[in-house]
């Protein structure tokens, strides 16, 4: 069976830094595509980041620069490390998995892990 | 970026009849290999999104067949037949055509 646990989140001070993780068990994350996809408290839905299997990465203009996405195939976990916090950056990050193909979204998703920037 | 636009945001109905959510995209959502990636997203009050159909009007397993989407081009719609008490919650559309993957705003479907 699938399932995908995010950890990490918490309470950061605006510019600082954070990393959540996203550990799978019923597939390897290192040859499959994992996405981050963040929920601002309240609001809609923002896709933030992707790591392909062959390794190349892809990131949402808004978050360019700041956030890195990575993987250890030896821990089968996905992270995501934010840099340079802030207060927009506030929400629910979920981690996903494609079924069926990476352009028909995600079928499988975490419970999410909460990050709030705020001083 | 592909904006989504999503009508109306806000859709209060009545336990068994029909629900009807309108997703509009500012680009053709029709990809180079012929298929159309746009895909519907339900999320339930205090849980994750979870997928309902995707490629326009492929439902996912598990998903009640009370839900259908159609569509072509920039236009697109996710129905509910007869409307029960767990399909309450917020309705996603989001395509996967053009980079990046875009989302619209979300429908709330709450029970008049």
């Amino acid at each position: 069976e699938v399932q995908l646990v995010e950890s990490g989140g918490g309470l950061v001070q605006p510019g600082g830094s954070l990393r959540i993780s996203c550990a799978a068990s019923g597939f390897t994350v290192w040859n499959n595509y994992l996405t981050w996809v963040r929920q601002p408290p309240g609001k809609g839905l923002e896709w933030v980041s992707l790591i392909y299997s062959a390794g190349s990465t892809y990131y949402a203009e808004s978050v360019k620069g700041r956030f890195t996405i990575s993987r250890d195939n030896s821990k089968n976990t996905v992270y995501l490390q934010m840099n340079s916090l802030r207060s927009e950056d506030t929400a629910v990050y979920y981690c996903a998995r494609d079924k069926g193909g990476e352009r028909s979204g995600w079928y499988y998703w975490g419970q999410g892990t909460l990050v709030t920037v705020s001083s | 970026d592909v904006v989504m636009t999503q009508s109306p945001l806000s859709l209060p109905v009545t336990l068994g009849q029909p629900a009807s959510i309108s997703c509009r995209s500012s680009q053709s959502l029709v990809f180079s290999d012929g298929n159309t990636y746009l895909n519907w997203f339900q999320q339930r009050p205090g849980q994750s999104p979870r997928r309902l159909i995707y490629q326009v009007s492929n439902r996912d397993s598990g998903v009640p067949d009370r839900f259908s989407g159609s569509g072509s081009g920039t236009d697109f719609t996710l129905k509910i037949s007869r409307v029960e008490a767990e399909d309450v919650g917020v309705y996603y559309c989001m395509q996967g055509t053009h980079w990046p993957w875009t989302f619209g705003q979300g429908t709330k479907v709450e029970i008049k």
